[in-house]
Formats: structure tokens, sequence, C-alpha cells
């Protein structure tokens, strides 16, 4: 089965930082990879998407990720982080069970906190 | 992209009682995907919804706890049944409307006391 890692429960960054927030992933053939964000008591928003062609892959609100084949990870970035950016991420790749509709499946997230 | 209005957005609900929640689409879509999020948890399928056919339920989650409605390509329901304090989750669904994007309702919290 198609899966991502997310080993760090919680990443803490100074405002105005670099923050990486990591992803590893598990799969059969080419991995269709996502990055969500979750607010306090918000849905989940969508942030970035690696299907194929650039490893470089850029997102929403300045975040972007790296798609990594060799070393199966797709880490999302961000060049200064701002405490606006404090959330709940996950990491998604798409199954490719055709019985789940192609659902994704989460990493157990990271939550990620900017002080100022 | 797809918009997705999801309902209620929370509820407190009885032990032994049934909610159901709605979630519609701004557009035809083939798929709807209901999810549960578990305290301090990752989204967990329960299962997928294909207009016109019985739902498909994943490992762990079951018809007679969780039925789904898929009446038509822009609509479904999720119903917890005889619920219990363990079943307080957020409940969200989501779809697939095209180019590999995938949309998530806004939610339901739902507390069961």
């Amino acid at each position: 089965a198609q899966s991502v890692a997310q080993p760090e429960d919680q990443v803490n960054v100074a405002e105005g930082n670099p923050l990486t927030v990591k992803c590893t992933y598990s799969v059969s053939g080419n991995p269709y990879l996502f990055w969500y964000v979750q607010y306090p008591n918000r849905g989940l928003q969508f942030l970035l998407k690696y299907i194929t062609g650039d490893n470089l892959v850029k997102g929403s609100y300045g975040f972007e990720a790296e798609f990594n084949k060799s070393q199966t990870s797709f880490h999302l970035k961000k060049p200064s982080a701002l405490v606006s950016d404090s959330a709940l991420y996950f990491c998604a790749v798409r199954d490719t069970n055709s019985n789940s509709g192609y659902a994704l499946n989460f990493g157990k997230g990271t939550s990620l906190l900017v002080t100022p | 992209s797809a918009v997705i209005s999801q309902k209620p957005s929370r509820d407190i609900c009885q032990r032994g009682t049934s909610l159901t929640i709605q979630c519609q689409v701004d557009s035809q879509v083939t798929m709807m995907f209901w999810y549960r999020q578990q305290p301090g948890q990752s989204l967990t399928l329960i299962a997928t919804a294909n207009q016109g056919s019985e739902a498909t339920y994943e490992s762990g989650f079951v018809i007679d706890k969780f039925p789904i409605s898929r009446p038509n390509l822009t609509f479904s329901t999720l119903t917890v049944s005889n619920m219990s304090p363990e079943d307080s989750s957020i409940y969200l669904c989501s779809v697939q409307p095209g180019g590999y994007g995938y949309t998530f309702g806004s939610g339901t919290r739902l507390t069961v006391v």
C-alpha cells in the first residue's frame, strides 16, 4: 500500500528563519504526493502537489517542496517562516488501489510552531 | 477546483443516537471520500462513495455503523450510528474534481456524551 511517514510530531522555528517539515514515502510505481495544512477548527487546505516534472514544486503561501526520488522524500520548505504559519501539516500520497477510488493516504501530521 | 459545503460544522450528541453529516459539492464529481480524524490523530479513510453503487468501506469500518448515501453526483451523506464516546472525532468529506487535486469540506466536529 502507498504510505507516507512524517518523522516529527512537532517542529519549532523562529519567525524569519527557514522551516522544513519532513515527509518520506513508500510507494510502488510513481508517487503522487501532496501537502495540506490544517488550522485549528478548520478544514484541510491544499498547499502543493507533485505529480510529475520538476522536482521542486512551488505552492501556496510561499511554501515549496522538493521531490527526491533517491531518498524517497518530499520535504516541505519555506525560506522565511511567519507566526501565522503555525498549524498542523499533513503529507499525503494518492492510493493506487482502485477500490478506494484513489483516495489520499495521510501521514500522522506535524505540528509547526513559529515563535516571534 | 470544487467547493464543498459540509453540515453540521459541529454537534454534541447523546450516546446511542445517530448523526447524519451532509456534503454538497458545487460541481459533479464521480467519487466522494469520507474521512475520520480522531483527536490528535491523522485522517483515516472510512469509505469511498460512488454515485449509483454501494460505498466501499476500508478495513475496520462497516456499513451498519457508517451508512453512506450518494443519491447524485453532487451530494453525499454519512451517518454515524449508535454513537459512543469513541466516535468523537472530526469527520471530513473530500472530492477529486480533476487534475489530481483533492478538495475537503470544512469538517464536522462530533462530540458524543
